[in-house]
C-alpha cells in the first residue's frame, strides 16, 4: 500500500519569514505530487501540483520535485499570518489502483 | 466557478444510528469522492464515483454506503455509528479522474454521543 510521509508536523515561522515542508513517496510509481492547504473549518483547497524534475514557482510559493529520491518540497516565501493552515501533499498513483494517497499535514503557524 | 454543497454542516448521532450526509456540486464534474479526515492522519478516500450510478470503493468503505442518483449529487450513508467517533466528511469533486485537482466542500463534522 503506497504512503506518503510529510514532516514536519508543525511549523512556525515569524512574518515575512521562509516556510518549508517536506513529502516522501514509499513508491516509485506516482504521477503527480500535489500540494493543499486547509484553513481552519474549511475544506482543502489545492495550491499547485508537480510532476516533472527540479522546480515549479506559482507567486511565493516554490515546489521541488526529485523523482530519484521520490520527494518533493514546498517552500513559501515571505509568509503572511494568513497562510497559517494546516498544508497537505498529497500522491497520484497510477496503474489499476488508480488513487490519490494524502500525506498526514503539517500545521503551519506564522506570527505577527 | 463552481461551488461544493455540504448537509449538514454539523452532525450529531446516537451510536448504532443510520446517519446520511449529502454533497451537491455545481461544476458539472464527472468524478466524486468522499474522504475521512481525523486528526493527525490526513484524508482518507471512502468511496469515489466517475459517473451518475457508478460507485468505487476507497481504502475506507467498510461501515459506509454511498449514492450517486444524479451527476451532481453525491451521498454518504454510516451505516452504524460507533461510539465516540468523532471526524470530518469531506466530499470533492474533479473533471474526470484523480490525475485532475480535487475540489472540495467545507465538510461535515461528524459526533457520535
Amino acid at each position: 500500500q503506497q504512503k506518503v510521509q510529510q514532516s514536519p508536523e508543525s511549523l512556525s515561522v515569524p512574518e515575512g519569514g521562509m516556510a518549508s515542508f517536506n513529502c516522501t513517496s514509499s513508491d516509485r510509481n506516482f504521477q503527480y505530487f500535489w500540494w493543499y492547504r486547509q484553513h481552519s473549518g474549511e475544506g482543502p483547497k489545492a495550491l499547485m501540483s508537480i510532476f516533472s524534475d527540479g522546480d515549479k514557482k506559482e507567486g511565493r510559493f516554490t515546489a521541488h520535485l526529485n523523482k530519484a529520491s521520490l520527494h518533493v518540497s514546498l517552500h513559501i516565501r515571505d509568509s503572511q499570518p494568513s497562510d497559517s493552515a494546516l498544508y497537505f501533499c498529497a500522491a497520484t498513483y497510477g496503474g489499476s489502483g488508480n488513487k490519490l494517497i494524502f500525506g498526514t499535514g503539517t500545521l503551519l503557524s506564522v506570527k505577527p | 466557478g463552481g461551488i461544493i454543497t455540504q448537509t449538514p454542516k454539523f452532525l450529531i448521532g446516537q451510536e448504532g444510528q443510520k446517519l446520511t450526509l449529502k454533497c451537491q456540486q455545481n461544476f458539472n464534474h464527472d468524478t466524486m469522492y468522499w474522504y475521512r479526515q481525523d486528526s493527525g492522519k490526513g484524508l482518507r478516500l471512502i468511496y469515489y464515483s466517475i459517473t451518475e450510478n457508478d460507485l468505487q470503493k476507497g481504502d475506507l468503505s467498510e461501515g459506509y454506503d454511498a449514492s450517486r442518483e444524479k451527476k451532481s449529487s453525491f451521498s454518504l450513508t454510516v451505516t452504524s455509528a460507533q461510539k465516540n467517533e468523532m471526524a470530518v466528511f469531506l466530499c470533492a469533486s474533479s473533471i474526470e479522474g484523480f490525475q485532475d485537482t480535487q475540489y472540495f466542500g467545507p465538510g461535515t463534522r461528524l459526533l457520535v454521543l
